[in-house]
């Protein structure tokens, strides 16, 4: 079956930095995608890996690894702001999402 | 700038009524889907459109149904509403130039079916 996996909730502090990791199956592959989701709010896209590696953008990185079946979101110099939901999708053969549950990120002060 | 906007934020119906939920998006992309998303799971897909009057059944279509009359708008019935269609409602569309394009959110409709 197809299944995507990530912790339900994580803490970190202010100015730190956080992994989110994401694991899955799915019927094929079409790419990985990490969204943001503030709480009451619609979903807003952050990444998408199709090629195995690191890509960077800003205070925000996305890694994969295909032959793993791994992603993982790095969020560096964390802020208050970045308290949020973080949705893994993989695409899947039919060019179809598969969603996690998401991943509640907790940033104290 | 992106926007795809929902009919409601919140709605409250009662068990047997008949629900309309309507989403409209301002890009000119061809491709709209309806999602349900709840606690502890991630989203799941009701149905989608690649065109206009075209549908597809998704992983969840059993209770609802869909209509694209025109590109921009894509609305989302419940024939029959029934508790455990409490939930929220999300709307997103992408082009179509390439499969692998992004999806963009509506803000959501909360429903509560009592």
């Amino acid at each position: 079956g197809q299944n995507i996996d990530q912790p339900t909730e994580m803490t970190a502090t202010e100015g730190a930095i956080v992994q989110i990791n994401c694991t899955y199956q799915t019927s094929g592959f079409n790419g990985l995608f990490w969204y943001q989701q503030h709480a009451g709010e619609a979903p807003t896209f952050l990444s998408y890996n199709v090629l195995d590696g690191l890509e960077e953008k800003g205070r925000f990185s996305s890694f994969l690894s295909r032959s793993k079946g791994y992603s993982y979101l790095l969020l560096k110099e964390l802020q208050m702001k970045d308290s949020a939901s973080y949705l893994c999708a993989s695409m899947d053969s039919n060019y179809q999402l598969i969603w996690g549950a998401g991943t509640k990120l907790i940033i104290k002060p | 700038d992106v926007k795809v906007t929902q009919s409601s934020r919140y709605l409250v119906k009662r068990t047997g009524e008949k629900v309309f939920l309507e989403c409209v998006q301002d890009m000119d992309h061809e491709n709209m889907f309806w999602y349900r998303q709840d606690p502890g799971l991630g989203l799941r897909l009701i149905y989608f459109s690649y065109d206009v009057k075209m549908k597809e059944k998704g992983d969840i279509p059993e209770g609802y149904s869909v209509s694209r009359e025109k590109k921009e708008r894509f609305s989302l019935i419940l024939e029959s509403a029934s508790t455990n269609q409490t939930s929220m409602y999300l709307c997103a569309s992408s082009r179509a130039e390439g499969h692998q394009e992004t999806q963009y959110f509506g803000p959501g409709t909360r429903l509560l079916v009592l």
